[in-house]
């Protein structure tokens, strides 16, 4: 069936550096996608969103990117803060607008 | 922070119990969401309403019964549930529901449930 996966299920950073977390998709026919951060005891927050238009798409010290042809998609955090430790998950935003969620991957940020 | 509100926070109850989780936002968004996530895992979907209306059952157990007074506010009832209905309960809202329009979904911080 279709799905959203993960490939890091942990990733370990250095504060001040950079982050990377990917996410694989299925689904040729998504149009958009969605980043989120779940803090420990909170619901997911958005962070970022692209649509299957763009390849690129930058925030306040996240860019995400899309690449299609290999259905690839990877959230970048630009120097990485205590404050980022979370899960993030990317979701997949189908035609009825039902998110299908990866699997997580949970950044530690050490000091 | 969130502008979706969910209460309560904690809940434990037997599997004789009645219980409500409730969920309230005031975007003015017209659909709303409740999604079950266990440890470790992401949310899976359980109920989508869209204009007051259930749109959406991802074939949830009867012991779990969503209910939407208004535009506002979002029920889930819980009854007879069994130990393995242990998980964090989250509700979400979006401006609408369906389609192919952006549509960012606001989660709530969710209800920590314990059947014992």
């Amino acid at each position: 069936g279709e799905s959203v996966g993960l490939h890091l299920p942990t990733l370990s950073v250095q504060e001040g550096d950079n982050s990377i977390i990917n996410c694989a998709y299925s689904n040729s026919a998504s149009d958009y996608f969605i980043w989120y951060k779940q803090e420990s005891g909170k619901g997911p927050q958005f962070i970022i969103d692209i649509r299957s238009n763009m390849d690129k798409r930058q925030g306040q010290r996240v860019t995400v990117l899309l690449n299609k042809t290999v259905k690839h998609l990877s959230l970048q955090i630009a120097a990485t803060q205590p404050g980022d430790s979370a899960v993030y998950f990317c979701a997949e935003n189908n035609a009825g607008n039902m998110l299908t969620f990866g699997g997580g991957t949970r950044l530690m940020v050490k000091p | 922070d969130t502008e979706v509100t969910q209460t309560p926070k904690h809940l434990v109850m037997g599997m004789t119990n009645k219980k409500s989780l409730k969920c309230e936002q005031h975007m003015g968004h017209r659909a709303m969401y409740w999604y079950k996530q266990k440890a470790k895992k992401p949310p899976e979907l359980m109920f989508v309403y869209s204009y007051e209306k259930l749109s959406i059952n991802e074939s949830v157990p009867s012991r779990f019964s969503p209910e939407c007074p208004n535009s506002s506010l979002l029920n889930l009832h819980l009854h007879a549930l069994q130990p393995e209905d242990s998980a964090l309960y989250l509700c979400a809202s979006s401006q609408e529901a369906g389609g192919l329009a952006k549509n960012i979904q606001y989660f709530g911080a969710g209800t920590r449930l314990s059947v014992l």
